[in-house]
Formats: structure tokens, sequence, C-alpha cells
């Protein structure tokens, strides 16, 4: 299996800095034939399912803030948030989909300083 | 626009079994993976398995093989969990979500509390 970790397991930005998550996959997750990167990034708050922020490491899903870029290619990857805001305290995991089992990273909590 | 509906909350004594339900609409069901996860109190997220809607062809995680069982019924759009043999370790929340691009899980139901306890 592949396994995902993520570092920091949490941190605590002020609003409106810049909040980098880094995650990283055991194995290479890039498949050479399409050039993509099978890596996804959740954001999940209290209560609530996972909503899907980026796919294919760098795509940001429709409707996603532009605040959110995900970056990197084969081993590591990074969620950033360029500019926290209040609303963007969740946890954030990150998911490759390159093989099954599709395992999640142990996810990173995100607080306002 | 697409939507997941998952069957309500569950209470189970060990050993007992579990069936939640994931009704689909807003798009076309027979097309695009819907996947299970589940979430532990206050843990991560733990992916069970997948399974195609229209061959009905699974892919099951290692560890839930043998205890797990996706189904689907297309007349209706909707798919199946079923959880065999439950544990206290199974308490958790369900979701099922929709793989549009065999990328990522782009939709999610609202997910489905199994308590197990005796």
């Amino acid at each position: 299996d592949i396994v995902m970790t993520q570092s920091p397991v949490s941190l605590a930005v002020s609003l409106g800095e810049r909040a980098t998550i880094n995650c990283k996959s055991s194995q290479n997750v890039f498949y050479s034939s399409n050039k993509k990167n099978y890596l996804a990034w959740f954001q999940q708050k209290p209560g609530q399912p996972p909503k899907l922020l980026i796919y294919w490491a760098s795509i940001r899903e429709s409707g996603v803030p532009d605040r959110f870029s995900g970056s990197g290619s084969g081993t590591d990857f990074t969620l950033t948030i360029s500019s926290l805001q209040a609303e963007d305290v969740a946890v954030y995991y990150c998911q490759q989909f390159y093989n099954t089992p599709f395992t999640f990273g142990p996810g990173t909590k995100v607080d306002i300083k | 626009q697409v939507q997941l509906v998952q069957s309500g909350a569950e209470v189970k004594k060990p050993g007992a079994s579990v069936k939640v339900s994931c009704e689909a609409s807003g798009y076309t069901f027979n097309v695009y993976y819907i996947h299970w996860v589940r979430q532990a109190p206050g843990q991560g997220l733990e992916w069970m398995g997948r399974i195609q809607p229209n061959s009905g062809a699974t892919d099951y995680a290692q560890k839930f093989q043998g205890r797990v069982t996706m189904t689907r019924d297309t007349s209706i759009t909707t798919a199946y969990l079923d959880v065999s043999r439950l544990r206290s370790d199974d308490t958790a929340v369900y979701y099922c979500g929709r793989d549009f691009r065999n990328a990522a899980i782009d939709n999610w139901g609202q997910g489905t509390l199994v308590t197990v306890s005796s």
C-alpha cells in the first residue's frame, strides 16, 4: 500500500497570512502515460463531509477560491492557502488515487493564530 | 445538481451486520465509481473500497476483504455498503462519494453514523 504522510500535524496562522501543508507519498503517484499526478486535497470542517479542493495535484475544483493552490510531483506535494481566512479553519487531507487502496494522509489541522 | 443521500444512523450490537445506502441523483449513475470512506470518532479518513455501478466490479481495501460487500441497484440509482461481523472499532461515520474523473471524490454523501455497542 502507498503510505501518505503529512506535515505539520497542526499549524496556526494569522488571518491574511500564508499556510503551507506538505504531503509525501511512499511511492510515485505520477502517471507518465498522461503526465498527471494522482493526488487530491480535501478540506473537512467539523460535522461535515470532506470537500474536494484540488485534484491531479494542482487543478482547483470548480468553485474553490483561488487562494487555495496545489503543487508538487512524484512523491512530494504542497497545499498552499495564500491568505488565510476565518472560514479556512479545518482539517486538510491529501489522498493518492494512483493505486488501490486509495490511501489518505493523517490530516493537518489549520487554526487561526 | 449532483446529490448523494445516505440512509440514517444505525446502532448495532457486536457481531451484527449493517447495510448503508447511498442514493444518487443529478448525474448518470452508471458511469462513475462510487467510493466508501469511513471516519472513526476524532480520527482521519479511511478508504474502504469502490464499486463501478455499470459492471458491479468492486475494489476493496485488503483490511475489509471478506467483511465488506459493496453492491448497487441501477434501477434506483443506489449504492449499498454491507459490513458484517461488526466490532466496536467499526463505530464510525461512513461516507459514500462519487468519483467523476478517476482522480478524486468530487461529491460526498452527508455521512451515516454507525455505532457498535453492546
